[in-house]
């Protein structure tokens, strides 16, 4: 199964608002990332964060980590219609050379 | 900076044919290497990580196979393509423990 599962697997929101998603994992990380993928393209990088942070800002975006619940969340404030991706978390399952990805949530932000 | 490239961007073949795609990474050195498969509209599968010129690991039993010939350049092949092979394929390279950059994917479909 999937080391990251993201939840919810598709959000619809109005332009302006907030987008919010949430990722969840099974074993330890060293860095938990989050991905934005449009259709048909390669995976941008968004954000990293290490295990022994627990919130990081990046423009619009905010990334929280709760390794004792084994989660994480993205939001987005101030959502724009070019904001309509998919978005993935992946993790370092343990300081292994590989990454696992989430099951991602569709965003799609209406104008 | 460093780029990666990922070729053909679309290719269609028949069950039983082999297959061939090619990426290559510039501006590092060394780096980490990745092959993944996405189903339309699903997660990434990790299907193959190399770590160096010849140390590559298989994630998933299937009928593909990777290459790592030089540092930069890493190959996904199959002798016999199969209908399930279809999808999306994508490249990445990393840094131990840092982000991933992915390729812009070749979308292969088999009939």
């Amino acid at each position: 199964s999937q080391q990251g599962e993201e939840d919810p697997q598709a959000l619809s929101i109005q332009e302006g608002e907030n987008a919010t998603m949430n990722c969840s994992y099974k074993t330890s990380i060293n860095n938990l990332q989050w991905y934005r993928q449009n259709s048909g393209r390669g995976l941008v990088h968004l954000i990293l964060i290490r295990s022994n942070e627990r919130e990081k800002h990046s423009g619009r975006l905010r990334v929280t980590l709760d390794t004792s619940k084994k989660s994480s969340s993205l939001l987005i404030t101030a959502s724009r219609a070019a904001d309509t991706a998919s978005y993935f978390c992946a993790t370092d399952a343990g300081g292994t050379y590989k990454y696992i990805f989430g099951t991602g949530t569709r965003l799609k932000v209406l104008a | 900076s460093q780029t990666i490239h990922q070729w053909p961007a679309t290719l269609v073949q028949p069950v039983g044919s082999p297959l061939s795609l090619e990426c290559t990474v510039e501006g590092t050195s060394n780096p980490n290497l990745y092959w993944y498969r996405q189903a339309a509209g699903r997660g990434l599968q990790l299907l193959f990580y190399s770590i160096g010129i010849d140390q590559i690991s298989s994630e998933v039993p299937q009928n593909l196979s990777a290459s790592r010939p030089q540092d930069r350049q890493f190959i996904l092949s199959s002798k016999k393509l199969l209908l399930s092979d279809s999808g999306f394929y994508l490249c990445a390279w990393s840094e131990q423990g840092w982000e991933q950059f992915f390729g812009p994917g070749t979308r292969l479909t088999v009939l």
